[in-house]
């Protein structure tokens, strides 16, 4: 299987700041990758296809990139709404596989 | 605008048989995927595998052997069962629909809310 390693696995912020959120794929995967939102209670929300697709609807603040194995995903100007955990996951292969998520909280 | 709802028991047995169903609203089964995927309590996601409206599966190979999914065009439903069900198989449990080609995939865009099965006796 293809391991999706998320970094850094929590991080604190605040409204206003900029976050990067790294996911490092153990081979190769091109730009087969979604990034997805969870809020507590609530289903994953797609954020991003393709590495860098932002999907409808999503905020503009919100942008990925990478392709090869090393992939970010960046919000700018956090807002109170971003706080939550995020998800990065490869589509190249099957069995997709998740990384492990970050934890977006308020400093 | 397509909508998807989990159902299912809330509760069932070790070694029992689990039995979701996922129903599609608001718009077609054809051309897209249908992917089951969970989430343990406090943890990560976990893809257990898809279907496409042909009958084609993907599924993970971890889970495969318990894993079966299935399509009813008729009632533009899918389902998961799986077997031999224990305590490590309590999770919320998700469908999802995703998007995909044979050069593209646009990710799981629309997801159902989730059913929680707690295995235990």
């Amino acid at each position: 299987d293809i391991q999706m390693t998320q970094t850094p696995s929590s991080v604190s912020a605040s409204v206003g700041d900029r976050v990067i959120i790294t996911c490092r794929a153990s081979q190769h995967i091109g730009a087969w990758v979604s990034w997805y939102q969870q809020e507590p209670g609530k289903a994953p929300r797609l954020l991003i296809s393709a590495a860098s697709t932002l999907q409808s609807g999503v905020p503009s603040r919100f942008s990925g990139s990478g392709s090869g194995t090393d992939f970010t995903l960046t919000i700018t100007t956090l807002q109170p709404e971003d706080f939550a955990t995020y998800y990065c996951q490869q589509c190249y292969h099957f069995p997709y596989t998740f990384g492990q998520g970050t934890r977006l909280e308020i400093k | 605008q397509v909508q998807l709802q989990e159902s299912g028991p809330g509760l069932v047995k070790p070694s029992e048989t689990l039995s979701l169903t996922c129903t599609v609203s608001g718009g077609s089964m054809g051309t897209d995927y249908w992917s089951w995927i969970r989430q343990a309590p406090g943890k990560g996601l976990e893809w257990i595998g898809n279907i496409h409206y042909s009958g084609a599966t993907d599924g993970n190979p971890s889970l495969k052997s318990r894993v079966t999914i299935d399509v009813d065009r008729s009632r533009t439903q899918f389902s998961l069962e799986m077997t031999s069900l224990t305590a490590a198989d309590t999770a919320m449990y998700y469908c999802a629909r995703e998007v995909r080609g044979f050069d593209y995939n646009n990710g799981m865009d629309v997801w159902g809310q989730g059913t929680m099965v707690t295995v235990s006796s």
